[in-house]
């Protein structure tokens, strides 16, 4: 079955530092994959997906991430990280068949002044 | 406008009273899910549909039933409510594309419940 792990709980950036979230996924093909982000009391919100094509996808609010396949991981990165940028980071896999997608289980991150 | 759209967003009730939590699409979708969120635990699925009168179990479906007697809804119903199951809810639609694999999930603005 495929899974998801995003190996960072909670990350502290300072605000205009760079950032980069990890996500590496278990699935025996091409996968589709997705960043969700989730602010305080609000539901999830797509920033991008890769589904083919240029492993390096563009999203909402500056953010990026990069497909690599021999790496089976799927980061989300932005260059600068404002204050609004604080929420929960989801990354996803969809999954084969008929099954949903299946969610890592978040990165929390932190912007300091 | 395409939204998921959940009732109520807050809910307090007492164990073992029935409640029900709306959640309705707009945007034709074939697939529904219901997720819980707890903290340290992410987003865990609860039930799925794929389709008018198609439910499946997902990942932590006991104390819980949904019905899909039409395309736009997907009521989540607690029969008999416990305080573990005070939770952030939310309700996902998704269409599929290519090889039998879901695109995006849209989700709803969630319903906190809580129960004493």
């Amino acid at each position: 079955a495929q899974s998801v792990t995003q190996p960072d709980i909670h990350i502290t950036v300072s605000e205009g530092a760079s950032l980069e979230l990890r996500c590496n996924y278990s699935y025996g093909a091409t996968p589709y994959l997705f960043w969700y982000v989730q602010s305080p009391g609000q539901g999830l919100q797509l920033l991008l997906k890769y589904f083919s094509g240029d492993t390096l996808v563009q999203g909402i609010k500056g953010f990026e991430a990069e497909f690599k396949r021999s790496q089976s991981s799927f980061n989300l990165r932005k260059p600068s990280v404002h204050w609004s940028d604080a929420a929960e980071y989801f990354c996803a896999v969809g999954a084969p068949g008929n099954t949903p997608l299946v969610f890592g289980k978040g990165t929390r991150l932190s912007v300091i002044a | 406008e395409a939204q998921v759209t959940q009732n109520p967003r807050y809910l307090i009730t007492v164990t073992g009273k029935k409640l029900t939590v709306t959640c309705s699409q707009n945007m034709n979708h074939e697939y529904m899910s219901w997720y819980r969120q707890d903290p340290g635990l992410g987003l865990r699925q609860i039930y799925y549909s794929m389709n008018v009168e198609v439910t499946d179990k997902g990942d932590v479906p006991e104390g819980y039933k949904v019905s899909r007697k039409e395309k736009r809804n997907f009521p989540l119903i607690l029969e008999s409510p416990s305080p573990n199951q005070t939770s952030l809810y939310f309700c996902a639609s998704s269409i599929r594309q290519g090889k039998g694999m879901n695109t995006e999930a849209f989700f709803g603005q969630g319903t906190r419940l809580t129960v004493v």
